[in-house]
């Protein structure tokens, strides 16, 4: 297996142009997460969806962000409009029966609003 | 409450030593502890986990210890090696819950030649 498939692996973008981050996780894991991961705030848990249903969003910082998962092999994060703060590494994870088997992560796509 | 937190912010430690990072917590409900290791470019990996029924875990060279009493546990890299240089993070969960993981802040560790 390729693992988790993320597209662009770097994106430099003007503020207030529309991003949007792929990714596609492995093939039989019923679970994805969306991460974003900066030096001040480490870690962070933007969505969460099981079996192509957004679970928990509360992670998504403001209206700006939205996350879609049309099948099980595909899912978007869109940033619009984009801000110079959300500048940060996003990562897509994916998962096949909780916790104890582990995230397995992509390699990110690292955001740069100018 | 919910935060885990996570020491030292960097490390240095010379090859074939042992490397140690700690973690601690407050909520008890906390039930599942993983240590994820985190190369440049690359996204986290889990590399050991561990529940509150056992003090501790090892793997290969690599060793949790839980003290379920202090609320701590750490994961300890025996014989250090250049390959394991990497950020580490340790995180929780808690019971019940099958995805949401609370993060530490993450570990710089150089294992230097």
């Amino acid at each position: 297996d390729a693992g988790v498939i993320q597209s662009p692996r770097h994106e430099v973008t003007e503020m207030g142009q529309e991003v949007t981050l792929r990714c596609k996780p492995i093939s039989g894991h019923n679970s994805l997460f969306w991460y974003r991961q900066t030096m001040m705030r480490g870690l962070e848990l933007l969505i969460y969806f099981n079996n192509n249903v957004p679970i928990d969003d509360s992670g998504m910082p403001e209206d700006r962000f939205s996350a879609k998962m049309p099948n099980a092999s595909f899912s978007t994060l869109k940033i619009q409009p984009s801000e110079p703060r959300d500048s940060a590494v996003y990562f897509c994870a994916s998962n096949e029966q909780g916790l104890d088997y582990g995230y397995t992560f992509g390699s990110g796509t690292r955001l740069t609003v100018v | 409450q919910q935060q885990v937190k996570q020491s030292p912010q960097s490390l240095i430690v010379q090859k074939g030593g042992i490397s140690i990072i700690n973690c601690a917590y407050e909520n008890t409900a906390f039930d599942y502890f993983p240590w994820y290791q985190q190369f440049p470019g690359k996204g986290p990996a889990l590399l050991i986990a561990i529940r509150p029924d056992v003090s501790e875990k090892k793997e290969g060279r690599f060793t949790i210890s839980f003290n379920k009493s202090a609320k701590q546990f750490s994961l300890h890299i025996m014989d250090s090696q250049p390959g394991d240089s990497a950020t580490y993070f340790c995180a929780a969960s808690t019971a019940g819950s099958n995805y949401q993981l609370i993060w530490g802040a993450g570990t710089k560790l150089i294992i230097k030649p």
